[in-house]
This record gives structure tokens, C-alpha cells and sequence, in this order.
């Protein structure tokens, strides 16, 4: 069964420094995307930033960057310059090209920001 | 262009009485999926549908609920008799299957209290 690890339920940042967000994934496809979501207190699911798996230039998103490494099956997300409303619950999630089409979501990291 | 509309945003409702939750998809998206979550299990997929065809409800509690999608855009999650264990906020999405357009785009959510 494919599953999505986020080891640390939550973390916190000092407002204008890096963090990372970890991710793991076990997977025996070969082609799949992966995403990053945030989630905030309104509970919208906001898409962060995505990555596929064929491509190997990490994504990025303006102050967001990924770290992926397929054979490790790691998917780490960089927050760059944190900012007060970076502060929510973010979610990483994996999704198969061929087959079921639906996201497996990691239970998630609760993202404090400090002033 | 409108994103995918949930209603309602907040429902109370007795232990026993049927509860219907709304979705309207984005506009030319032929993929809608249904979600829950709660702080102990995380986001759970319930059911999905391709073209309102069911294509998966293995996460679904066939007992007391069920889906449909009677036309391309409306879908429904009934739970009839709720209970408690069912309060969480569920989440309706939709996608199209682009591989360059995914992922899926969630809506607002509707927080549901079962008392």
C-alpha cells in the first residue's frame, strides 16, 4: 500500500528564517506527482507546490522549494524568509498517474511562525 | 472562474437524524472526490467519482452512507443515522485528468457536529 510519512507533527520557526518540512513516501510506481498543501486556520487546502516524479530539477515557488530525492523517497519542503501567514498545518501528498486518481495525504505538520 | 462550492460551511445536527452535504465541482472537471478529516485519522478519501460514475468507495462506511453525482455538477454525501464518531469536516474536490493541470482543487470545507 502506498503511504506518506510526516514525522514531525509540528515545528516551529523564528519570522524571517528557513525551515524545513519532511516527507516520506513508499511507492513501488515509477511515475507519480507530489504535492505540497497548506492548510491555514480558515481550513482552505491551498496547493504550496508540486513536483513529478520524472523530473529531477527540484520545484520551486517563490519563497517554497523542495528537496526531492526518488531513490530515497524523500520530499522535503523549504520555507524560505518565513513569514507570519506561512503559519498553518501543511500536508504532503502523492498522487499515481495511471490507475486511481487520488491523493494519499501524510497526517500532517502543524507550521507555528514566531514574531 | 468559481472554485469547487461546498454547502453547507457549518452543520449541528442530533446523533440520528440524515445529514446531506453539497458539492458543485469546477466547470469541466469529470473527477470529484469526497474527503474527511479528523484530528485522529488524518484526510481520508470516502469516494470518488470519473464522468459521476463511482470508481472507488472502499473508504466509504456503506452502512450509513452514501454518494452520488446525479449530473456533472452536483454531487451529495448522505449519512443517515449519524452518529457522533461521524463529526469532522469533509471536503469535496475535483480535477480533470491533465497531466500538466493536476492537482485536484479543494473547497471550503463543511464542519459537521453530530451531538
Amino acid at each position: 500500500a502506498q503511504t506518506v510519512t510526516q514525522s514531525q507533527p509540528e515545528m516551529s520557526v523564528q519570522e524571517a528564517e528557513t525551515v524545513t518540512l519532511s516527507c516520506t513516501y513508499d511507492t513501488s510506481e515509477s511515475d507519480y506527482y507530489l504535492f505540497w498543501y497548506k492548510q491555514p486556520p480558515s481550513r482552505q487546502m491551498i496547493l504550496v507546490i508540486r513536483q513529478e516524479a520524472y523530473k529531477q530539477q527540484n520545484a520551486t515557488e517563490n519563497r517554497f522549494s523542495v528537496n526531492f530525492q526518488k531513490a530515497a523517497k524523500s520530499f522535503s519542503l523549504k520555507i524560505s524568509d518565513s513569514q507570519l501567514g506561512d503559519a498553518a498545518m501543511y500536508f504532503c501528498a502523492w498522487w499515481v498517474i495511471q490507475g486511481a486518481q487520488k491523493l494519499v495525504f501524510g497526517q500532517g505538520t502543524r507550521l507555528t511562525i514566531n514574531p | 472562474d468559481a472554485g469547487v462550492i461546498q454547502s453547507p460551511r457549518h452543520e449541528v445536527t442530533e446523533m440520528g437524524q440524515e445529514v446531506t452535504l453539497r458539492c458543485k465541482p469546477i466547470s469541466g472537471h469529470d473527477y470529484l472526490f469526497w474527503y474527511r478529516q479528523t484530528m485522529m485519522q488524518g484526510l481520508e478519501l470516502l469516494v470518488y467519482f470519473n464522468n459521476k460514475a463511482v470508481m472507488d468507495d472502499s473508504g466509504m462506511p456503506k452502512d450509513r452512507f452514501s454518494a452520488k453525482m446525479p449530473n456533472a455538477s452536483f454531487s451529495t454525501l448522505k449519512i443517515q443515522p449519524s452518529e457522533p464518531r461521524d463529526s469532522a469536516v469533509y471536503f469535496c474536490a475535483s480535477s480533470t485528468f491533465d497531466r500538466g493541470n493536476q492537482p485536484q482543487h479543494f473547497g471550503d470545507g463543511t464542519r459537521l457536529s453530530i451531538l
